[in-house]
């Protein structure tokens, strides 16, 4: 089945900077990747996504990157704010036999410093 | 904006006591999922249900879970005789057709405690 690695598991940044988070995944099938940011007391809330047939998408001071050939994306805040501060989740959809699962990375806690 | 509710926020049970988590689906919304994250480790899948039916189910999810939509707004999973290792934050989402890349919207998750 699919395995989806994060890192890092933490992240600080002093407000302004930008901040990367990297995911690798294992299988070639898959073809859907969003990244969810969860706030505390919150569910996961999906922030950007990206799919298959596109290596790079861009929504104001988030980007996401995709390698295919590599198996891993990215996801890049620049100018980065006090309320970025959450726990970041990549995913992976690898379809089993016919709903739509996700398969999520261990998270990443990202701290900005006013 | 619509969300995806869950209750209770934290539920703490016995070891063998049964547990039902409650969810509400946004409402237009077909598919319904079940996620769970044990402390420190991935969000992982549960189950996916569709018209009344389970439509896919991992490994985890063993005999000792089901899954119900008992009327048109709730849906619940329901762990029969918990066990200490069932201790984590159960996720509930929702998507509007269950097709392929389609965007699943979470709730706030219930944290259970078994002890």
């Amino acid at each position: 089945g699919e395995n989806v690695e994060q890192h890092p598991s933490t992240l600080s940044v002093q407000e302004g900077d930008s901040a990367v988070i990297k995911c690798t995944y294992s299988d070639s099938a898959s073809n859907y990747f969003p990244w969810y940011k969860q706030e505390l007391g919150k569910g996961p809330q999906l922030i950007i996504d990206i799919r298959s047939n596109v290596g790079e998408k861009k929504d104001q001071r988030i980007a996401v990157t995709l390698n295919k050939t590599a198996k891993h994306f990215s996801l890049h805040i620049t100018e980065t704010q006090p309320e970025d501060s959450a726990v970041y989740f990549c995913a992976a959809h690898a379809r089993l036999t016919g709903a739509n699962n996700l398969f999520f990375g261990t998270g990443t806690r990202l701290t900005v410093i006013p | 904006e619509p969300e995806v509710t869950q209750t209770p926020s934290h539920q703490v049970t016995q070891m063998g006591q049964e547990v039902i988590l409650r969810c509400v689906p946004i409402s237009n919304h077909l598919y319904f999922y079940w996620y769970r994250q044990i402390l420190g480790q991935k969000v992982e899948f549960l189950v996916s249900f569709y018209n009344n039916e389970i439509s896919e189910k991992s490994e985890i999810f063993d005999d000792q879970f089901s899954v119900e939509r008992p009327d048109g707004s709730n849906f619940t999973l329901k762990i029969r005789s918990t066990k200490l290792e069932d201790s984590a934050m159960y996720f509930c989402a929702s998507s509007e057709f269950g097709t392929l890349q389609e965007t699943q919207y979470f709730g706030p998750g219930t944290r259970l405690l078994v002890l």
